[in-house]
């Protein structure tokens, strides 16, 4: 596509509950990031995808947090159990993940709110 | 422990004026810095810079990279309302992760 999608673009939860949030990259980017953003708050790196190597986990705030992308293009971040200081807005993004001088290109995010 | 440091987390200032946002840096592998400006929900790209001394500009926005002293620093000349937005600054290090800042609220009033 021309540009980072994700879905939904709002969610609101029941505390408990599990979520699952889509991000489609930009076609041919072979990296993807997820982060998250509190209110007021800078960007929290959650994982990070290069390719079919092994996914960078070490952002991953809990075992309740998992993430998987298939096939090297979609990707969806699990929630499972919701809490309340789960909530914030989602980021996704993506670049040539290859080189390290390639910018990475974000979607308008997912905003979680969980009740 | 890498990390990026932003300042001032926060300006507010007159339209027209000139700013300068700060960035350092301590990270392993450091490869490029790229400026970030994030008005609602989506941080869009401003620059990356890799070398030093080399100037990025784009019209009222122009950036510039220390890989000695590990700072850059984005300025905006003729401030407009229109400016007012979060600026972030991220590091990439190697082929991987970005880091980002906590990045700063710039606030243009008229």
């Amino acid at each position: 596509g021309a540009g980072v999608s994700q879905s939904p673009s709002n969610k609101v939860t029941e505390k408990g509950k599990d979520v699952e949030l889509r991000c489609d990259p930009i076609s041919g980017h072979t990296a993807l990031y997820w982060y998250r953003q509190s209110l007021g708050q800078g960007l929290e790196f959650l994982i990070y995808f290069q390719g079919n190597s092994a996914p960078d986990k070490s952002g991953l705030p809990s075992d309740r947090f998992s993430a998987e992308r298939t096939g090297g293009s979609v990707s969806t971040l699990t929630i499972q159990r919701t809490q309340q200081e789960d909530s914030a807005v989602y980021l996704c993004a993506s670049s040539f993940g290859d080189r390290g001088h390639a910018e990475a290109f974000f979607g308008q995010g997912t905003r979680l709110t969980v009740v | 422990e890498d990390k990026v440091v932003q300042s001032p987390l926060s300006l507010v200032v007159h339209e027209g004026d000139t700013v300068t946002l700060n960035c350092s840096y301590e990270v392993t592998n450091f490869r490029s810095l790229l400026w970030y400006k994030q008005e609602k929900k989506a941080p869009t790209f401003l620059f990356m810079l890799t070398s030093s001394g080399i100037e990025k500009k784009s019209g009222r926005l122009s950036s510039i990279l220390d890989k000695k002293e590990l700072f850059s620093i984005l300025n905006i000349t003729a401030t407009q309302t229109g400016d007012s937005a979060i600026y972030l600054c991220a590091v990439r290090q190697g082929a991987q992760k970005l880091v980002f800042g906590q990045g700063t609220r710039l606030t243009i009033n008229p």
